[in-house]
Order: C-alpha cells, then structure tokens, then sequence
C-alpha cells in the first residue's frame, strides 16, 4: 500500500536559518510523483514543488528544494532562508495512479514555525 | 481567473440532516477531488472523478455521495449528516498530466452538532 510519513509533528526555526521537513514514502509502482503543499494559518492549499520518481535532478523552485533520495525512498523539502512567511503546515503527498485518475495521498503534516 | 471555488465557507447543521457542499472550477480540468481534513490524519480523499459522469471511492467514501453532470462541477453530499463527519472539506481539480498538481479550493468548515 501506498504511504507517507512525515515523522516532525511540529519544527521551529529561526529566521534566515535553513530547514528540512523530512517525508519518507512506501511504493511499489516504479512511476511515481511526490508533492508539497503549503497551509498557512489561513487554510488554503499553496502547491510548492514536484519531483517525479524518473526525475535525474532533484527539482528546486525558488527557495525551495526537493532533497530527493530515491533509495532511502525520501523527497525532503528543503527551505532556504526561511522568512517569517514560512510559518505553516507543509504535507508531503504522492501521487497514485488509480482507474484513470491521479490521486494523491498525503502524509500527516508538519507544522514549521519560524521565530524571528 | 475564478479558478476553484467552494460554497459554502462555513456550515453548521445537525444530525440525521442531508447537507451538500458546492465546488465550481473555470479551468475545464478533467479531475476532480473532494477530501477531508482532520487533525492527526492530514488530508483523505473521499471521492474522486476522472470526468463527466465518471466518479469512484477515495479512502473514506462512507456517508458520502458525488455527482458529476457537468465538468466543472462536483457536489458532495452527505445524506445523513454525523458528528464523525465534522471536518473542513476540500474540493480540488487538475490535468490529467501526471506531472501537474492539484489545485484546491479554500475548503469548507462543516460542524454537524
């Protein structure tokens, strides 16, 4: 069955530091994308980055980056210079392939606070 | 650039009654989802549709019931409301592209007393 855990309930960081949120993942189809999406306090859904399983490089949008190590079945989301604006919920989800549709299913959460 | 809407925001009902949430998207996205959010369980996807009068179970279907006549719309409806079923509801759309995300909705907040 697919699955992924994410093991940091809750981090707290200080400002312009950098910071990892760590998901591990269980699969065995060999095609598979995995996701992160950010919930500020005000609840919507922000998609930040996407890595696919065939992907050679690990993806990177901006400030974040997808520390992606395909044998210990990680995606970490990597935050550079975190900002007071990080402060959220981060869900690490991955992409299933179900009767013609793209699922996702997601972990747990962690929720990031960034101390000034 | 409507994108994904959901109504209503907030919803308060009882017990035993029949309620449906709306979702609306401009995008003419094939996929639709509804999921719940609930605290320890991140989010879990009750039902979903590939298109038009096409839908299919997600993880947690029970109580739950979708329709889907027109593309950019996908109701859920929950015939008899429980107190379980307490949570913020959200609605997402996306291309069928594998690489491409699920776009959300702002959620709806539904408390069944």
């Amino acid at each position: 069955a697919q699955k992924i855990t994410q093991t940091q309930p809750g981090m707290f960081v200080q400002e312009k530091e950098a910071v990892t949120l760590d998901c591990t993942y269980d699969t065995s189809d060999p095609s598979y994308g995995l996701f992160w999406y950010k919930q500020p306090s005000s609840g919507e859904m922000i998609f930040l980055i996407y890595q696919g399983s065939y992907d050679q490089q690990n993806a990177t949008e901006g400030r974040y980056s997808l520390n992606f190590q395909k044998a210990r079945k990680s995606a970490n989301l990597v935050i550079s210079a975190s900002q007071l604006g990080d402060s959220a919920m981060y869900f690490c989800a991955m992409r299933v392939t179900g009767r013609g549709a793209q699922k996702l299913v997601f972990g747990q959460g962690t929720r990031l606070t960034i101390n000034p | 650039d409507a994108g994904i809407t959901q109504s209503p925001r907030y919803k308060i009902t009882e017990t035993g009654r029949q309620v449906t949430l709306m979702c609306h998207q401009t995008w003419s996205h094939s996929y639709m989802f509804w999921y719940r959010q609930d605290l320890g369980h991140g989010l879990r996807l009750i039902y979903y549709s590939a298109a038009a009068d096409i839908t299919d179970k997600g993880e947690v279907p029970d109580g739950y019931v979708v329709s889907r006549s027109k593309t950019e719309n996908f109701p859920l409806t929950l015939e008899s409301a429980t107190r379980s079923q307490t949570s913020v509801y959200f609605c997402a759309s996306s291309v069928s592209r594998a690489n491409q995300p699920q776009h959300f909705g702002d959620g709806t907040r539904l408390s069944i007393l």
